[in-house]
């Protein structure tokens, strides 16, 4: 079965924390996406990162650095010196074979100034 | 650049009452999706269209909600009668094609069923 879990349900740490965001998937798929999408208060989900299964290689990109390992099938999001801005739902989602998504709950990331 | 459109952006309704969403999805995008998503949940896909016609909607409440893409570009969600479970936030997203690996995200539609 494809599934997506986000343990940590919410998170909250104070203004200039590194944080860290676990997503675990279980696919049988060989080749598959995985994504993670930013969601504030206002409700849109914004695109954050897409990995394909055979690109193991960590992405950074300002704050915001991806771990992805396929040997203990997880996705982590890691943000450094967090800020208020990055208050928000954060989701992580698997795209199988059939182009579907599949979605994790959610992790709800509240930083204090 | 190109955005899916979503109206209204927020809707109250009665329990009993029908209600419609409408999604305008990117210019050339064959693949048309409207997802559920409730508070404190991730999206859950409702529909999925290839042009005008239905791919999946295994999870789509066939009974009360309705989805229909007719000319094969914007699309409209019915839910008639709504009930107070429908409260969510409905998002339609678009893709170039079923085989697309982005899928981009309209505003959404936030409903309140009273």
């Amino acid at each position: 079965a494809q599934k997506v879990t986000q343990a940590q349900t919410e998170i909250s740490v104070v203004e200039k924390e590194d944080v860290t965001l676990d997503c675990v998937y279980e696919t049988r798929d060989t080749t598959y996406y995985l994504f993670w999408y930013k969601q504030p208060p206002s409700g849109e989900l914004v695109f954050l990162i897409r990995r394909n299964s055979f690109d193991e290689q960590n992405e950074i990109s300002g704050r915001y650095s991806w771990n992805f390992q396929k040997s203990t099938s997880s996705f982590n999001f890691t943000i450094t010196a967090s800020q208020v801005v990055d208050s928000a739902v954060y989701f992580c989602a698997l795209m199988d074979s059939n182009y579907q998504l599949i979605w994790g709950a959610g992790t709800k990331l509240i930083i204090k100034p | 650049e190109a955005e899916v459109a979503q109206s209204p952006r927020y809707k109250i309704t009665e329990k009993s009452q029908a209600v419609a969403f409408w999604c305008d999805p990117i210019s050339g995008h064959a693949t048309l999706y409207w997802y559920r998503q409730i508070l404190g949940q991730g999206p859950e896909l409702l529909v999925q269209f290839q042009d005008e016609s239905v791919v999946d909607d295994s999870q789509l409440p066939k009974d009360r909600f309705s989805a229909e893409r007719l000319k094969g570009v914007d699309s409209t969600l019915k839910i008639q009668p709504a009930e107070l479970g429908d409260s969510a936030m409905y998002l339609c997203a678009s893709s170039l094609e079923a085989s697309s690996v982005e899928q981009y995200f309209g505003p959404g539609t936030r409903l309140t069923v009273t």
